[in-house]
């Protein structure tokens, strides 16, 4: 069965505390690895995508990169407006599922001054 | 451009009333997805949709009805509202690519309570 998995569920840091968030899965086929980030209130929005080993893509201060089991989410120098939920999905290439998103539950940071 | 758009943003059902959710999208998309949100759970698919007149069941359909009628929208139907029902409901869009599906778009998406 296709599974992706969130650690931690919630990760407190404090401004300029760098750290990561990862993400890992089992699936059958990757077709492609997405991060989103989710504020209270409010619908995913779409960070990256990542499709092969080794890959890496950077936005500001997040840096997400990829393996054949898992991504991190790395955040340099975190400030408070960087906290929110990110979530992780997966998008599979073969079964029954037809390329549709498999979301993990995602993990709260939360970055104080 | 709006993106996704969703309405209502909030609703109160009794047990076994109906209703309808409606999402928009402007960005021509061919793919249009809805989903739930519980605490402690991953986003789910309920139903999802290739293309105009077309829908399909995701990870969690019963309950459920979906009707794509025009290419721009996207409704989900609940014909008797059950307790079990109480979520946040997100509508997404995405285009297609070399037979995938490409960066679903999320609208900001619709709670509902049924009592």
């Amino acid at each position: 069965e296709d599974q992706v998995t969130q650690s931690p569920e919630a990760l407190r840091l404090q401004e300029g505390e760098s750290s990561s968030l990862n993400c890992s899965y089992t699936v059958s086929g990757l077709r492609g690895l997405f991060w989103y980030r989710q504020d209270p209130g409010k619908g995913p929005e779409f960070l990256f995508t990542l499709y092969s080993a080794g890959e890496e893509k950077e936005k500001e201060r997040l840096k997400a990169t990829l393996t054949k089991k898992e991504s991190f989410l790395h955040i340099t120098a975190p400030k408070p407006e960087d906290s929110a939920t990110y979530l992780c999905a997966v998008q599979v290439i073969y079964g029954g599922s037809q390329g549709n998103l498999i979301f993990g539950k995602g993990t709260k940071l939360s970055v104080k001054p | 451009n709006a993106g996704v758009t969703q309405t209502p943003k909030f609703r109160v059902l009794k047990t076994g009333q109906s209703m309808t959710l409606l999402c928009a999208q402007d960005m021509n998309h061919e793919y249009m997805y809805w989903y739930r949100q519980d605490p402690g759970m991953g986003l789910r698919l309920i139903h999802y949709s290739v293309g105009e007149g077309t829908t399909a069941k995701g990870e969690v359909p019963d309950g459920y009805n979906v009707s794509r009628l025009k290419k721009q929208n996207f409704l989900l139907g609940l014909e008797s509202a059950a307790p079990s029902q109480t979520s946040v409901y997100f509508c997404a869009s995405s285009q297609q690519a070399w037979g995938y599906q490409e960066t679903q778009y999320f609208g900001p998406g619709t709670r509902l309570l049924v009592l």
